[in-house]
Parts: structure tokens; sequence; C-alpha cells
């Protein structure tokens, strides 16, 4: 069971460039979610999704966008990488059970992006 | 702002020491749960407490939440050198049919060998 992967573990872009995050998961969970992790600032909410063609803004949405159409895959997408998104980019997934805020998240390792 | 913050944003114990970490929150909550971030790593769930319970645990941890003060604790009894590690509050805010779980910053925890 390979749980949240991530690909590719490490990106270097120059600013401008576009970019995709891959996130799969293989539990089957319905919620899925980004974040970046910056130095002293903890993981912020990028983009979540709740289920397949439904997704919805976090605390950092912008520049980045998100699709889900299937319930595995959670690809994140830098439209135009600007120095300011060099981070740790985190994918997360989780059942809904009878609440989805009651729910553990499960991560991945990681991707970590430096944009030059 | 962060939802949550810990406190302290850094640690430094003996080994077998206790550990004691402490995060508040500014608006009503479900639910709280802690995480554990090793250095390279993704996060790894610790403890979930719901937002009627009071006190719970989980090996040699101990959560405790006071909703009145809008904040919770994370004892660690008999500390390893394992155990270092960064510490996560995470707390779900709910909108409308779905939600978002917010992290603090995290309190840095070294365990000195």
């Amino acid at each position: 069971n390979a749980g949240v992967t991530q690909t590719p573990k490490f990106q270097v872009l120059k600013t401008g460039q576009s970019m995709t995050l891959q996130c799969a998961q293989d539990m089957n969970h319905e919620y899925m979610s980004w974040y970046r992790q910056d130095p002293g600032m903890g993981l912020r909410l990028i983009h979540y999704s709740v289920g397949a063609g439904i997704t919805d803004q976090g605390e950092v949405p912008n520049g980045y966008n998100v699709s889900r159409s299937t319930t595995e895959d959670f690809p994140l997408r830098l439209l135009s990488a600007a120095p300011s998104q060099t981070s740790v980019y985190f994918c997360a997934s989780s059942t809904a059970g009878t609440g989805a805020s009651n729910q553990p998240q499960h991560f991945g390792d990681g991707t970590r992006l430096s944009i030059l | 702002s962060q939802q949550g913050e810990e406190d302290p944003q850094a640690l430094s114990i003996q080994e077998g020491e206790n550990a004691t970490m402490n995060c508040s929150y500014k608006t009503s909550i479900n639910n709280l749960q802690w995480y554990r971030q090793n250095s390279g790593r993704g996060l790894v769930h610790l403890i979930l407490i719901r937002s009627n319970e009071r006190e719970k645990h989980s090996g040699r941890l101990r959560v405790t939440l006071d909703t009145s003060k809008k904040s919770s604790s994370l004892l660690i009894t008999a500390s390893r050198a394992a155990d270092t590690a960064s510490y996560f509050c995470a707390t779900a805010l709910r909108r409308d049919s779905s939600y978002k779980l917010i992290f603090g910053s995290g309190t840095r925890l070294l365990v000195r060998p």
C-alpha cells in the first residue's frame, strides 16, 4: 500500500515557467488537499477537494490551479512560477467518513521546489 | 494569520523528561489534531480530539482540549531521542458541506540523548 505519492521529489524552475506537481493516493480517499510549507510559517492550505469534480480554495490559492478528474489524482499546477513560490509542497488525503472534519490526514513526503 | 499557534516555537529537553507543547486557536472548531514531522518527511497523524472531549491518551501521548480557552496541549511523557521532530496542531473549520484543515506554525522538539 503506497499511501500518498508525490512526484517529483525535487524540482528547480526558472521564473515564468509552468509545471504540474503530481499527487496520487491509493486509499480511495474522498478528501485531498495541497499545502505549502515555508520556514517559520507552518503549513498553509492552497486548494482542496472533497471528491472528484469538486475543488475549492484554501488560504493561499493565487498562482495555483487544481483539478480532480479522478478520486486517485489531485495535481497542482503552477501557471507562471515566481520566486515567492519556492517552498516545500505537501499533498494530503483522508476519508470523508461520517464527517470529513473528523478524519486524520495522510501526507506524502513532499516536493521541494526552487524557483530561480 | 494562522488559526492555530503553537507554543513554544522550540523546545530542548533531556531524554526521559516530559515535553509539553501548547496550541491556541481563534474560532470554534469541530476537532483538533496533532501531527509530527520528522526532518525531510511528510506529517504523520498522532491524535485527534473532538470538541466535546477534554482529554485523550495514546501511548506516551496525552492531549487536552479546553474549548473555553480555545487551547490544547500535547504532553509526551518519558521522551526519547526518536521523539525529536516538529509537532503541529491543526484545527478543522467547517464551511458548508466541506472543511478546511488549518495548521499552526509548529513546535520544534529536540530530545538530547
